[in-house]
C-alpha cells in the first residue's frame, strides 16, 4: 500500500507557542490530504480536508484561525496548532488520497503535548 | 444519515478462535466500507474493503460480508491471533464522489493467548 509520513512522530511544547506537524505522501501524489484528531479510546474525528493548492475546508466547530492548515505540493500537507493550549493536547492524524477515486492511507500519527 | 453503528465495543477472543465485528449504516449512498486496524500509538492501517457489488471479500484470514438491503457490513477474522489484538475500525464513504469517510466508533479486540 502507498505510504504517508508524519513529522514529528510526538511533541512536547508549551503553553502558547505554535506548533507544526507536517504530513507527506511518500510513493504517490495526494491531491486530497485529510487531517484528524483522537483522543484515547475513541474514533477519529475529521478536523479538515484539503486539496493541493486550495484552502482547506473545516469540520464544524474547528477553529481554522487555531488550526491552520496549508496544503502546497501534491506530497505535503502541514498542520500548525497556534497559540496551543493544554486542552490541545491529542493525537494528530494525517491521511492522503491519491489522484480520483481511490483509497485513504493514514500516517502513522503524531502525539502532541501542551504543558 | 452520516452515522456507522460499530458493535461490540470490546471484544474478547481465544486464540485460534473467530472474531466477528458488525457495522450498520444509514446512508443508501455510501458504497465503500474499509476496515481499519489501529495499535496503540499508531494511525490506522486499511486491512480490507469492499463495494456493493459484491457480498464478500476475503484477503487471508480477513473476510467482509456485505448485507446491502439490511444496510449491515461485518468483519471476521478467522483463526486470530494475539497479534490480531487492535482496535478496529470501520468506515463508510461515496467511493466516487471523493467524499470523507464515516468512522464507526471502534472496537477494542484481545485475543487471548
Amino acid at each position: 500500500g502507498a505510504v504517508v509520513s508524519q513529522h514529528p512522530s510526538w511533541v512536547i511544547c508549551k503553553s502558547g507557542t505554535s506548533v507544526k506537524i507536517e504530513c507527506r505522501s511518500l510513493d504517490f501524489q495526494a491531491t486530497t490530504m485529510f487531517w484528524y484528531r483522537q483522543f484515547p479510546k475513541q474514533s477519529l474525528m475529521l478536523m479538515a480536508t484539503s486539496n493541493e493548492g486550495s484552502k482547506a475546508t473545516y469540520e464544524q466547530g474547528v477553529e481554522k484561525d487555531k488550526f491552520l492548515i496549508n496544503h502546497a505540493s501534491l506530497t505535503l500537507s502541514t498542520l500548525t496548532v497556534t497559540s496551543a493550549h493544554p486542552e490541545d493536547s491529542s493525537f494528530y492524524i494525517c491521511s492522503a488520497r491519491g489522484v480520483g477515486p481511490s483509497e485513504q492511507y493514514f500516517g502513522p500519527g503524531t502525539r502532541l503535548t501542551v504543558t | 444519515q452520516q452515522q456507522v453503528k460499530q458493535s461490540p465495543q470490546s471484544l474478547i477472543v481465544q486464540k485460534g478462535g473467530i472474531s466477528i465485528i458488525n457495522c450498520a449504516y444509514e446512508n443508501t449512498a455510501f458504497d465503500y466500507f474499509p476496515w481499519y486496524q489501529q495499535f496503540p500509538g499508531k494511525g490506522p492501517a486499511l486491512l480490507i474493503a469492499i463495494r456493493p457489488d459484491v457480498s464478500e471479500k476475503k484477503e487471508g484470514r480477513f473476510t467482509i460480508s456485505f448485507n446491502k438491503s439490511a444496510k449491515q457490513f461485518s468483519l471476521h477474522i478467522m483463526d486470530s491471533q494475539p497479534g490480531d489484538s487492535a482496535t478496529y475500525f470501520c468506515a463508510a464513504s461515496m467511493y466516487s464522489g471523493y467524499s470523507t469517510l464515516t468512522f464507526g466508533k471502534g472496537t477494542m479486540l484481545l485475543v487471548s493467548p
